[in-house]
């Protein structure tokens, strides 16, 4: 089943305590992104990645690392999390990017992971 | 800046019709996107719309301004399942998502 996983789907820490939430998708899809989701507000891109070894900042990417290692996976780090990381985080991929010349892809997103940061 | 608008939450009964509306002030645009996220799960996608019209899929509308800044999604036939939050994202010029906030669906019987 093509699918996006994420891993924890919930996850409670504390200030300070780095943390990794995984990514990984089957679909063989170049373009990989993190967002994170609060209440009165859209989704908002942390990073982005176009392919293997290729990451660009997001609208939100302070106090987030990722890399991209290999096609499937996209992990996100948190090297000292705080309060205001408290959110709902999605992971979403896609064939070769948002958009291009003459074409635009769908993004499919992982279940989602609940952090919540005391 | 860029902007996108949409109601907060709606109300609709089951059968019936219901319009939400987007609104968006963007740098460039290369196109408008709809999807339907229940709570607590993962976004879908819905449709896409890039040129003015209407685009309809079976019992989903979404339709396009692009003079207007304006796009609504039409959901006919109301079915419970409906009951979700409808979020509107405009692919401005760099070819970045700018999302809504996301409108409340609520189905009453």
């Amino acid at each position: 089943e093509a699918q996006v996983t994420q891993n924890p789907r919930y996850l409670i820490t504390v200030t300070g305590k780095k943390l990794t939430v995984t990514c990984s998708q089957n679909m063989n899809h170049e373009y990989m992104s993190w967002y994170r989701q609060d209440p009165g507000l859209g989704l908002r891109q942390i990073y982005y990645s176009m392919n293997v070894e290729v990451t660009d900042k997001g609208d939100v990417p302070e106090g987030y690392k990722v890399s991209r290692k290999e096609k499937r996976n996209f992990p996100l780090i948190l090297e000292s999390p705080s309060p205001n990381q408290t959110s709902l985080y999605f992971c979403a991929s896609s064939l070769r990017g948002l958009a291009g010349e003459g074409y635009t892809d769908t993004q499919y997103f992982g279940p989602g992971t609940r952090l919540t940061v005391l | 800046g860029q902007n996108i608008d949409q109601p907060t939450e709606m109300t609709a009964t089951e059968g019936a019709i219901v319009q939400i509306n987007c609104t968006y002030q963007t740098s460039g645009f290369n196109g408008l996107f709809w999807y339907q996220q229940h709570a607590g799960e993962a976004p879908t996608f819905l449709s896409y719309n890039v040129l003015d019209g209407l685009e309809e899929k079976g019992r989903f509308s979404s339709f396009l301004s692009r003079s207007k800044g304006y796009s609504y999604l039409l959901l006919k036939e109301l079915q419970m399942k409906d009951s979700a939050s409808y979020l509107c994202a405009v692919m401005d010029s760099n070819y970045q998502l700018i999302w809504g906030a996301g409108t409340k669906l609520i189905i009453k019987p």
